[in-house]
């Protein structure tokens, strides 16, 4: 089974700031990798596709890159609205597989 | 507006069984897969299962093959998931979501039901 291991854990930083999150894929997962934001209490939410496609409706500030085994999400300038926790999902035809979450903190 | 609204949780013993429903609306259900994903307590997201829009084909993780079943009914725009088995660490919230046919990830998501499993 493939693993998916996203860096760091837990991230604090101010509004403004220009945030990026890894994630790992323990073999090449191509660029079939998704990232999703959840705030407490709340269901998902999708922002990324194919590693880079930005799903309709989220804002530009959002961006995700890579292909293979590695993968970034980065938010330009962190906005008040953007701390929560951050999830990238490899995905296929038959199955998903979620990374432990990174929680992105005020400082 | 699409929407998603699960029903079926709650307490159950070990070795028990439950039955998740999701109802969807706003848009046309056969057309699109769909999918369960859990979320224990204080802890990450899992995904459980997935189904094909016809429902000829179902998809399961490894920790719940065997003992859990994903079906839908598209004449009732209802999905459904059959949970046999059940452990302490099946307990979660667990959550229906639809796979975009653009994105083919969960593009819109219930606000999930809680099951229990505890003696």
């Amino acid at each position: 089974d493939i693993q998916m291991t996203q860096s760091p854990s837990t991230l604090s930083a101010s509004v403004g700031d220009r945030v990026t999150i890894t994630c790992r894929a323990s073999q090449s997962i191509s660029a079939l990798l998704a990232w999703y934001q959840q705030k407490p209490g709340k269901a998902p939410k999708l922002l990324i596709y194919k590693a880079s496609s930005l799903e309709s409706g989220v804002p530009s500030r959002f961006s995700g890159s890579g292909s293979g085994t590695e993968f970034t999400l980065t938010i330009s300038s962190l906005q008040p609205d953007d701390f929560a926790t951050y999830y990238c999902q490899h995905y296929n035809s038959y199955s998903r597989t979620f990374g432990q979450g990174t929680k992105v903190e005020i400082k | 507006e699409v929407q998603l609204l699960e029903s079926g949780g709650g307490w159950v013993q070990p070795g028990g069984s439950l039955r998740l429903s999701c109802a969807a609306s706003a848009y046309t259900f056969s057309t699109y897969a769909m999918g369960w994903v859990r979320q224990a307590p204080g802890k990450g997201l899992e995904w459980v299962s997935s189904i094909s829009g016809s429902g000829g084909a179902t998809f399961y993780a490894n920790s719940v093959k065997g003992r859990f079943t994903m079906s839908r009914d598209n004449s009732k725009n209802t999905l459904y998931l059959e949970m046999n088995s059940l452990r302490d660490e099946d307990t979660a919230l667990y959550y229906c979501a639809r796979i975009g046919l653009t994105s083919a990830n969960f593009d819109y998501w219930g606000q999930g039901t809680l099951v229990t499993v505890s003696s």
